[in-house]
């Protein structure tokens, strides 16, 4: 258990519509990362918050936004859903800095949206 | 970032060592290697990093050519719970550069 809980866990909806995804990361953790892994297609980075504020962007559609909460856990909102957008949706939270290098990323188990 | 190539899939003899090669030929010289893997369809898990010298840790060890142009990790004795996806990557500045790519698929054989 990574101690990232992400909900909810499967997400089937229409095109067109739209669906938030929430994220709360471990406790302590400052920094959320939203990922997107599209069938058989490598992690692609989306958005990173830190402590409330927007710290990155990537390749994020205009038809997403995503936002962290004074509490820390983030919602990924995903609006005039297309097929395309199915995709394992994974949130990431930075623990404290390794003496060098990067702080770890401990992921979610992810949400499963299918857009039919 | 630097770019990293990794082979698509490897197999692994249950109890062998399972050596997954990662080729960074345009890494700096301040840059780290990390590896993460996947699990079937869970979110990736860290496992190891480093600079230049070798690492070890209980997952696993790094091992990192003097030039630092390639890097391989090495699970010393594999386990059918290791079956996953391997990536390596070299982030420059933070993660919110990185894509993960497809990494390496390893299957551990029985």
């Amino acid at each position: 258990d990574s101690g990232v809980t992400q909900t909810p866990k499967h997400l089937i909806t229409a095109t067109g519509q739209r669906v938030t995804l929430r994220c709360s990361p471990r406790s302590g953790d400052l920094s959320v990362y939203w990922y997107q892994q599209s069938l058989d297609q490598g992690l692609q980075f989306l958005i990173q918050y830190y402590n409330g504020e927007e710290r990155a962007k990537g390749n994020i559609l205009e038809r997403f936004s995503a936002q962290q909460f004074p509490d820390l856990h983030s919602e990924l909102n995903l609006s005039s859903l297309e097929l395309g957008d199915s995709a394992l949706y994974f949130c990431a939270s930075s623990g404290p800095k390794m003496g060098t290098g990067l702080p770890k990323l401990f992921f979610g188990s992810g949400t499963q949206l299918s857009v039919l | 970032d630097a770019k990293t190539t990794q082979p698509p899939s490897m197999d692994c003899a249950e109890g062998r060592a399972a050596n997954l090669p990662c080729n960074h030929s345009t890494i700096s010289g301040n840059e780290y290697v990390y590896w993460y893997r996947q699990i079937h369809s869970q979110g990736p898990q860290y496992i190891i990093h480093g600079l230049k010298n070798n690492e070890t840790n209980e997952m696993a060890s790094l091992i990192i050519t003097e030039d630092r142009k390639s890097s391989t990790l090495i699970l010393p004795h594999a386990t059918l719970r290791d079956t996953a996806v391997y990536y390596c990557i070299v982030p420059s500045g933070g993660y919110q550069k990185v894509t993960f790519g497809t990494g390496t698929k390893l299957q551990v054989i029985p």
